[in-house]
């Protein structure tokens, strides 16, 4: 069964800084792996996902992932921090191409200090 | 284009009531999945549709059901609420061919 981890349900930076959230994922299967971001009272939107091509991956907004196979890792980060970046973040696995079966972390919230 | 859709957005019921959430998908998008999302956790899988037929359950009980209609919109259903059923319910579709989900706002749910 596939599980995702998201280390430390709540991170808090300054306005500037490195964002940094981490997911571990585990996967019987090569995985598909996805970031999203939940603003308060409303849904999920995509920022980036990992479908076995680049294992750097580019999103919006300024956020990036490594996938990194030896660590079942895909930790999300950002050079500097803006305090529109306030949100929840959700790391997401699926073991099938058409990623229709999300398995979801339980969030990150990320707060942003000026 | 507009995005997915769900309605309503905002509802309570009581314990041993029904509900019906509505979702209509992306103009074009065949497939639609269904999630619930208890406040603090991420969103958990509970059904897919794709061409009206379900492709897919998570592990939730006979309580919670859904269809998908020839225009592509869905209902989900859940009977018999219980406390345990307060939740952001989120749908989700996609197009075919691609792997990338599209979320609607959600229905909160509160059962009291």
């Amino acid at each position: 069964a596939q599980s995702v981890t998201q280390l430390g349900s709540h991170v808090s930076v300054s306005e500037g800084a490195l964002v940094l959230l981490r997911c571990n994922y585990s996967s019987s299967v090569p995985p598909y792996l996805f970031w999203y971001v939940q603003y308060p009272n409303q849904g999920l939107q995509l920022l980036l996902k990992y479908t076995s091509a680049a294992t750097l991956v580019k999103g919006i907004n300024g956020f990036e992932a490594e996938f990194k196979k030896s660590e079942t890792s895909f930790h999300l980060t950002k050079p500097s921090a803006h305090m529109s970046d306030a949100a929840e973040y959700f790391c997401a696995v699926s073991d099938d191409p058409g990623a229709q079966k999300l398995v979801f972390g339980q969030g990150t919230r990320l707060t942003i200090n000026p | 284009d507009a995005g997915v859709t769900q309605s309503p957005t905002h509802l309570i019921k009581t314990r041993g009531q029904h509900v019906t959430l509505r979702c209509s998908p992306i103009s074009g998008h065949k497939s639609v999945s269904w999630y619930q999302q208890v406040l603090g956790q991420g969103p958990q899988f509970i059904f897919q549709y794709y061409e009206k037929e379900e492709r897919g359950r998570g592990n939730f009980p006979d309580r919670f059901s859904a269809r998908q209609f020839p225009n592509y919109s869905s209902e989900l259903n859940v009977n018999a609420l219980l406390l345990g059923d307060s939740a952001l319910y989120l749908c989700a579709s996609r197009v075919f061919g691609a792997n990338v989900l599209t979320f609607g706002a959600g229905s909160r749910l509160t059962v009291l």
